[in-house]
């Protein structure tokens, strides 16, 4: 069975401009995760999906980030202007249901650089 | 204070030698702990979790919470190269909803 899938893996841009970042749960996972891992920290959850509906989105840079999960299947986030804080690896996860002994599956993540 | 707190370490220990891996947190409502295993350039994978207080073994790896102290502690036995990552507790919160984690311990098992 394929894991989660994510694309790109690395990106570099210039401060100001757009990225985005697509992820493609398992297949029957009803949640998604975006979670945001800085370098030498542990990842922290920008967005949380239930199926097609953001139910938590509190840790959220409105400002500047938004995401989508069209038909609750893939998922996107972008960042519209990139800052050079904005430099992190952004993971997406997924379960099969809610709980609080369910193991969340991480995708290999996108390292995103902006110079 | 951080809700979940790891020493960052780096761990660098010789092959076949104990590791003993610990987080601290501060909210005693907290009732489910899990390790999380990161190696290089790929996501984080779930270990183990435990329940509670007690202890939880899986072959080389055992967990151990103590809830008196907040405390909660990873053990490898015969640590091998292959087991060289970060290691990041975590804690289940809002139903499930989120996973707090600790800053992760990176380790290194040098043969």
């Amino acid at each position: 069975e394929a894991g989660v899938v994510q694309s790109p893996r690395y990106k570099i841009i210039e401060k100001k401009q757009p990225v985005a970042f697509w992820c493609n749960p398992i297949s029957g996972h009803n949640t998604l995760y975006w979670y945001r891992q800085n370098l030498g920290q542990g990842p922290e959850l920008l967005i949380r999906y239930e199926n097609e509906e953001a139910v938590d989105d509190s840790q959220l840079p409105k400002d500047r980030f938004s995401a989508e999960r069209l038909k609750g299947v893939d998922s996107t986030l972008k960042i519209q202007p990139a800052e050079l804080g904005d430099s992190a690896v952004y993971l997406c996860a997924s379960s099969s249901v809610l709980g609080v002994n369910t193991e969340a599956f991480f995708g290999q993540g996108t390292r995103l650089t902006v110079v | 204070q951080k809700e979940v707190e790891q020493d960052p370490g780096p761990l660098s220990v010789p092959e076949g030698a104990i590791v003993s891996l610990n987080c601290t947190y501060s909210n005693s409502a907290f009732q489910y702990f899990m390790w999380y295993r990161q190696y290089s350039r790929k996501g984080p994978e779930l270990l183990m979790y435990t329940y509670s207080s007690g202890n939880k073994e899986d072959g080389r790896f055992t967990a151990q919470v103590d809830k008196s102290s907040k405390y909660i502690s990873l053990f490898i036995r015969d640590s091998q190269p292959s087991d060289s990552a970060t290691y990041l507790c975590a804690v289940p919160y809002n139903q499930g909803g989120k996973l707090i984690f600790g800053q992760g311990t990176e380790l290194s098992v040098k043969p």
